[in-house]
């Protein structure tokens, strides 16, 4: 079964631009979360979508956003690009079966952002 | 908000000896887990604790959840050139049913041959 995947995998932009990421989960998985990853940082959630809605968000400016299709696609956007915001994008798909969160992350290679 | 803190950010190993993170919740957690990145790669689930005090292992891989619910730790024993990586571990806040999985810093791994 095909694994998560994220495109593009790699963009350039310039600060004060906007940029969507895209995101396939397993399919059935019906729970998508995306994730920043930074040298240093670790990994940062940002939010994650269940059925079209959004169940939790991070602590990230207004800025990012993001959505969920009804084939459990997802997309995420970054408004007015900062030279901080460059970073390894991650998403991640879960079985997420009813309203629980349930079992293991599958992520995809993810999308590397450069703002220059 | 609910924190996740990994130690050490970094250990160097001479090939054969053994390696512990550990890894602290501000908040009680009803589960961790516990994945591996590959330098390069994304990361890969290795685990997943619910019990208090549970004790799992993977071949040279142990994994431990605390009686408390707030902390773990992953031991490799006798490492290996193929354990190189980031260990990170992942929690979800006890009462919580929804996928707000905090990650850890990490633990990066070199092994020298």
């Amino acid at each position: 079964k095909a694994g998560v995947t994220q495109t593009p995998r790699y963009l350039i932009k310039t600060r004060g631009q906007q940029v969507t990421l895209s995101c396939s989960p397993i399919s059935g998985h019906r729970s998508v979360s995306w994730y920043q990853q930074t040298p240093g940082q670790g990994l940062q959630f940002l939010f994650e979508y269940f059925s079209e809605t959004q169940r939790n968000k991070g602590n990230f400016p207004g800025r990012f956003s993001g959505r969920q299709f009804s084939n459990s696609r997802s997309e995420m956007n970054v408004s007015t690009l900062e030279l901080g915001d460059s970073a390894l994008y991650l998403c991640a798909s879960s079985l997420g079966q009813g309203t629980e969160f349930t079992g293991e992350l599958f992520f995809g290679e993810g999308s590397r952002l450069t703002v220059l | 908000g609910q924190q996740v803190m990994q130690i050490p950010q970094y250990q160097h190993v001479q090939e054969g000896e053994d390696f512990t993170t550990y890894c602290n919740s501000s908040t009680t957690l009803s589960n961790i887990q516990w994945y591996k990145q590959r330098p390069g790669g994304h990361p890969v689930f290795l685990i997943q604790l619910v019990k208090s005090g549970e004790v799992k292992k993977q071949k040279r891989l142990t994994f431990q959840f605390g009686e408390a619910k707030k902390n773990s730790s992953l031991h490799i024993t006798a490492t290996q050139t193929t354990d190189v990586g980031t260990y990170f571990c992942a929690g979800l806040s006890e009462g919580s049913n929804t996928g707000k999985l905090i990650f850890g810093q990490g633990t990066t791994l070199q092994v020298k041959p």
